[in-house]
């Protein structure tokens, strides 16, 4: 079985400021990961995956995100937020079972960035 | 690249009738596509995985009579919703697997489709 938790539902952060979105999964097999962002009315892009190489993974726009095994955790970060990083941001899990590859989605959060 | 279009992206019907949305993969061949809906302010929820060539695999709870999904070719996955109905008004969304089935390839999603059932 594996999970995804999306630890808020809402962030706001002013422009110019850090941004990090925290996500936690926890899967009985080693698990891919990744992080994709929707724009309203829109799909998803994808910013970034974490396939089993290295631990700390950059991604597009600025974005980046640590894989951390002893705390189940893969948040993601970026420096400095952009007024074009207001958006949905999903965090997804991918692990091949016994029945095949299985994708689970977080259940979002939505970043605001204020001026 | 892995640019996936997904046509409407909007489309307004009345109750009773048929809707069909397309799903192309434009610079890559997609064996396995995926459909989702979309509640507002939730999270993507899996309808069906599309295999081309062969009948799709729908996820517990979605009827298949009613949601047909059709890959017929590697470029190319229509879902035609049937008899829609109110409730079915909902974003849909399409996704598309870039080579082999693997757990570290990522998807390459549509733009969804609104659709508003009156």
């Amino acid at each position: 079985a594996q999970s995804v938790t999306q630890l808020d539902s809402h962030v706001s952060v002013s422009e110019g400021t850090p941004v990090l979105l925290r996500c936690n999964y926890s899967s009985s097999y080693s698990p891919s990961l990744f992080w994709y962002v929707q724009h309203p009315n829109k799909g998803l892009q994808l910013l970034l995956k974490y396939t089993s190489a290295a631990t700390l993974v950059k991604g597009i726009n600025g974005f980046e995100a640590e894989f951390k095994k002893s705390e189940t955790s893969f948040h993601l970060t970026k420096p400095s937020a952009h007024m074009s990083d207001a958006a949905e941001y999903f965090c997804v899990v991918s692990a091949f079972t016994g029945g095949g590859n299985k994708l689970t989605f977080g259940t979002g959060t939505q970043l605001k960035v204020e001026l | 690249g892995a640019v996936v279009s997904q046509h409407p992206s909007r489309v307004i019907c009345k109750s009773g009738t048929s809707v069909k949305i397309e799903c192309r993969s434009l610079d890559f061949q997609a064996t396995t596509m995926f459909w989702y809906r979309q509640f507002p302010k939730q999270s993507l929820m899996l309808m069906a995985t599309s295999n081309e060539g062969s009948k799709a695999t729908y996820e517990q709870g979605v009827e298949k009579d009613k949601f047909l999904i059709n890959h017929a070719s590697l470029t190319l996955s229509t879902l035609t919703v049937t008899s829609a109905h109110p409730e079915d008004s909902s974003f849909y969304i399409c996704s598309a697997l870039q080579g082999a089935s693997s757990y570290n390839s990522p998807l390459h999603f549509g733009n969804g489709t609104r659709l508003t059932v009156t």
